[in-house]
């Protein structure tokens, strides 16, 4: 069935450095890649996403590669601050109307 | 502008009983989807509803149903809940197909 795997489970990083969080999908005609951050106890927010007929997304200090051959998407986060820490979420819309998300990822940036 | 509200927060009910949870969408959207989070897992995709119908279900069993109303907003009711069911309920809204979720914060369901 449709699947994402997320890598790794969780990351820690001293602040400043940067973080890279993978994932894998299954289904060969998901074309929308959402990222999400969710923050303890509260909802997910989306932080960026790509489609498929682009390589690579940039906003700031975030930016989201796309391999469609490859079928991985990866988040690269790059100086990173201690509020950037919360466990981030990859998806992969399948079909026309549902997303399927990744096990997620706790992002602790060490001050 | 109205984010996804959802209600209630908090919720405690016995195995065996009925759960109602609500969710106002986001002004602007038409479409609401609803997903189950487990404790350290991604949300799982339980239905999404658009013009008043159930237009694309997940794996989950008849016991979930809902409803979405004229104004667009929606509820998810739970029948016979198991503890299994004890979990994170979000909401999400969308307009049309569904790019770009807005999330509420969600109803925490525990099941005794």
């Amino acid at each position: 069935g449709e699947n994402v795997e997320q890598h790794p489970s969780t990351l820690s990083v001293q602040e400043g450095d940067s973080a890279v969080i993978k994932c894998t999908y299954s289904d060969s005609a998901s074309n929308y890649f959402p990222w999400y951050k969710q923050e303890l106890g509260k909802r997910p927010q989306l932080i960026i996403d790509i489609r498929s007929n682009v390589g690579e997304k940039k906003d700031q200090r975030i930016a989201v590669t796309l391999n469609k051959t490859a079928k991985h998407f990866s988040l690269h986060i790059t100086e990173t601050q201690p509020e950037d820490s919360a466990v981030y979420f990859c998806a992969a819309q399948s079909g026309t109307y549902k997303y399927i998300f990744g096990t997620g990822t706790r992002l602790k940036v060490l001050a | 502008d109205a984010g996804v509200t959802q209600s209630p927060t908090h919720l405690i009910k016995t195995r065996g009983q009925q759960v109602t949870l609500r969710c106002s969408p986001k002004s602007g959207h038409d479409t609401v989807s609803w997903y189950q989070q487990a404790l350290g897992q991604g949300p799982q995709f339980i239905f999404q509803y658009y013009e008043e119908e159930e237009r694309q279900r997940g794996n989950f069993p008849d016991r979930f149903s809902g409803h979405q109303f004229p104004n667009y907003s929606s509820e998810l009711n739970v029948n016979a809940l198991l503890l299994g069911d004890s979990a994170l309920y979000l909401c999400a809204s969308s307009r049309g197909t569904g790019y770009g979720y807005t999330f509420g914060s969600g109803t925490r369901l525990t099941v005794v």
